[in-house]
């Protein structure tokens, strides 16, 4: 069974820090996914990163795919309150036809 | 921005009734997912479906569930007796090369 965790489940910041949220698996995958949910809400796409070691920056957001492929980080650059949100990793394997998703990461910037 | 549309938002059945959750995938995406979210609780596979036949399922996509493409539009997931513990966030998600857009989502509840 393959399984994504996040650290850390929780994460509360003041506004102008930097964070790092961590996506950790011992399984390797084809392509990892990362989103953003808000409450009531579907998960948003962020960004998809398929080759190992990838680096993908999407304004302040950094993300990073790791060599293995087995791993994948989100670093977020001077936080800001409208970041708050439930962060989630998903994972595709070649010759499956879903997407596993990660046990989540809540942040809340606070201004 | 094309996007995944679900309908209706907000189902409230009794129990042992049968519930039909219907979504519009994007048009020119070929894989087609239903996903559900239990409160608090992580996002859970249950069904994906390629050219017109299911191509994976998860243990929780039981003889109570069904996907049907109607049309060349629409996919539906059928609950056919639903029970309590089926209440949850139903996301619908469609995907091409690897990048996988989620709905919505309708909230189920079963009472």
């Amino acid at each position: 069974t393959q399984l994504l965790e996040q650290s850390p489940q929780f994460l509360s910041i003041q506004e102008g820090e930097n964070l790092t949220v961590y996506c950790n698996s011992s399984s390797v995958f084809s392509s990892l996914q990362w989103y953003r949910q808000e409450p009531g809400e579907g998960p948003v796409l962020l960004v998809t990163v398929v080759t190992g070691g990838e680096v993908k920056k999407l304004k302040r957001l950094t993300f990073q795919f790791g060599d293995a492929r087995k791993d994948s980080s989100l670093h977020i650059t001077a936080a800001q309150p409208g970041d708050t949100g439930l962060y989630l990793c998903a994972g595709g394997s070649a010759g499956t036809y879903k997407y596993i998703f990660g046990t989540g990461t809540r942040l809340k910037v606070l201004a | 921005e094309p996007e995944v549309t679900q309908t209706p938002s907000h189902q409230v059945t009794q129990m042992g009734q049968e519930v039909i959750l219907r979504c519009v995938p994007i048009s020119n995406h070929l894989y087609f997912y239903w996903y559900r979210q239990i409160l608090g609780q992580k996002v859970e596979f249950l069904v994906s479906f390629y050219n017109n036949e299911i191509s994976e399922k998860s243990e929780i996509f039981d003889d109570q569930f069904s996907v049907e493409r109607p049309d060349g539009s629409n996919f539906t997931l059928k609950i056919r007796s639903t029970k309590l513990e089926d209440s949850a966030m139903y996301f619908c998600a469609s995907s091409v090369g690897g990048r996988a857009f989620f709905g919505q989502g309708t909230r189920l509840t079963v009472v």
